[in-house]
């Protein structure tokens, strides 16, 4: 069955660096996702992504993330300049149509030092 | 603003035993789907069980099922004959179901033990 992967399981960075999070979602998929997870704490919804463009992003999502889909296959997040709060579990989802469930990867453990 | 609530942080039952996970939800949507979500320990979040809310009948998966109680805003996950495999974080999750970004609201999780 095909799956949402995610590189790397785990990546250490200094505060103030920029961190790329890399996601390949299913082939087919037309809707993006990410989530994050900080630990001991339930998942928050960071952005979506449709149609080649953000379809919406919550109050986390400020000026130091971006997402691209740069091609067509890959789905990044990127954390412009790390802060330690950013430490947390980051998962990618994707999913075919509107209201399909979404399909998780692994998630991508985000330490910042 | 749509809020999602698993009362039960953590949660044991002995194995071939049943156990229901709670979940109530606050929403004024009336098109929406609810979800349980399993994690084990190896962190991807899998699909279990998921209710359409304009379906009456509880949704069913073998040993899955829900109680969902529409008015009551609740959606219960019942797991009968529980399985050491069933030790697991398991998240509710809320979706409106008119068109916008499908985006997933999750309670809290409740961590459920599975006792051999």
């Amino acid at each position: 069955e095909p799956e949402v992967t995610q590189t790397p399981s785990h990546q250490v960075t200094q505060m103030g660096q920029e961190v790329i999070l890399r996601c390949v979602p299913i082939s087919n998929h037309l809707y993006f996702y990410w989530y994050r997870q900080i630990l001991g704490q339930k998942v928050e919804f960071l952005v979506s992504f449709y149609n080649n463009e953000i379809s919406e992003k919550s109050e986390i999502f400020d000026d130091q993330f971006s997402v691209e889909r740069p091609d067509g296959s890959n789905f990044t997040l990127k954390i412009r300049s790390t802060k330690l709060e950013d430490s947390a579990m980051y998962f990618c989802a994707s999913k075919k149509d509107g209201n399909q469930p979404q399909h998780f990867g692994d998630g991508t453990r985000l330490s910042i030092l | 603003a749509q809020t999602v609530t698993q009362s039960q942080p953590e949660m044991s039952v002995q194995e071939a035993e049943t156990v229901t996970l709670s979940c109530t939800y606050d929403t004024s949507e009336s098109n929406y789907y609810l979800f349980w979500y399993k994690q084990p320990p190896s962190r991807q979040m899998i699909l279990v069980i998921r209710q359409e809310a304009y379906k009456q009948q509880n949704a069913t998966e073998n040993r899955f099922s829900v109680n969902f109680q529409k008015a009551a805003k609740s959606f219960s996950l019942k797991i009968s004959d529980s399985q050491l495999g069933d030790t697991a974080m398991y998240f509710c999750a809320f979706m409106k179901g008119t068109s916008g970004t499908y985006k997933y609201i999750f309670g809290t999780g409740t961590r459920l033990k599975v006792l051999a």
